[in-house]
């Protein structure tokens, strides 16, 4: 099992929708938890971040983590065609020797169409 | 505030030649990481420094190499190149201890020929 899952898509949806992306991880003592974007050619930009369970809202973004699933989720309101990226899901997870270190998920492609 | 630099944009070289990449992070921050984004793949960590030592090295043959110098920046050394070490590099930062947000760099795309 890879210790962080994305599906790779593509997802599409039109604009305005909602866009839901998904990432499982494998760790249970991961303790946080981020979604980057990543335009095409372009390097990863740090979107969010989450430490809780629950939801966190910022913007048009929203994270949910439930830790007793494994699961952590991007929700995107109201998707615009410049949202359209690759979303990775970036996990805190500890190495052989106890230290924690950042695990990166293949990344899910996003297309908003107009 | 200056984010992660990455010098230089492009490089191309041949078959075995050596390439050398260089980064900067943000002030403040004390870990670099390197990552290989091959066209199409994911990131694919190669290397972390912090406090000029490296502690983590990822599944790459010993011919990636590298070095933190003492005002935390940072270089990658690719020896021997192949056709396949064609990629986007990119360097991340963040502030002491592993697993807190990285902030990356603009990337050194690299090409062998």
């Amino acid at each position: 099992q890879k210790e962080v899952e994305q599906n790779s898509g593509p997802l599409s949806v039109p604009e305005g929708a909602i866009a839901s992306l998904n990432c499982t991880y494998s760790d249970r003592g991961s303790q946080s938890f981020f979604w980057y974007r990543q335009y095409s050619g372009k390097s990863p930009e740090l979107i969010m971040f989450i430490y809780s369970n629950g939801d966190k809202e910022d913007g048009r973004f929203t994270a949910q983590l439930n830790k007793a699933s494994q699961y952590v989720s991007l929700l995107i309101r109201d998707s615009q065609p410049s949202d359209s990226a690759t979303y990775l899901c970036a996990v805190n997870t500890r190495n052989a020797g106890n230290n924690r270190k950042l695990i990166w998920g293949l990344g899910t492609s996003l297309a908003v169409n107009p | 505030e200056a984010g992660v630099t990455q010098s230089p944009t492009h490089l191309i070289k041949t078959r075995g030649q050596q390439a050398t990449l260089r980064c900067s992070p943000i002030s403040g921050h004390t870990s670099v990481y390197w990552y290989q984004q091959a066209l199409g793949l994911g990131l694919q960590f190669l290397l972390w420094y912090d406090e000029g030592e490296e502690r983590n090295r990822g599944n790459f043959p010993p011919r990636f190499s590298g070095r933190q110098f003492p005002n935390y920046s940072s270089e990658l050394n690719v020896n021997a190149l192949e056709l396949e070490d064609s990629a986007l590099y990119l360097c991340a930062s963040s502030p002491r201890w592993a697993g807190v947000e990285q902030f990356f760099g603009p990337g050194t795309r690299l090409t062998v020929l």
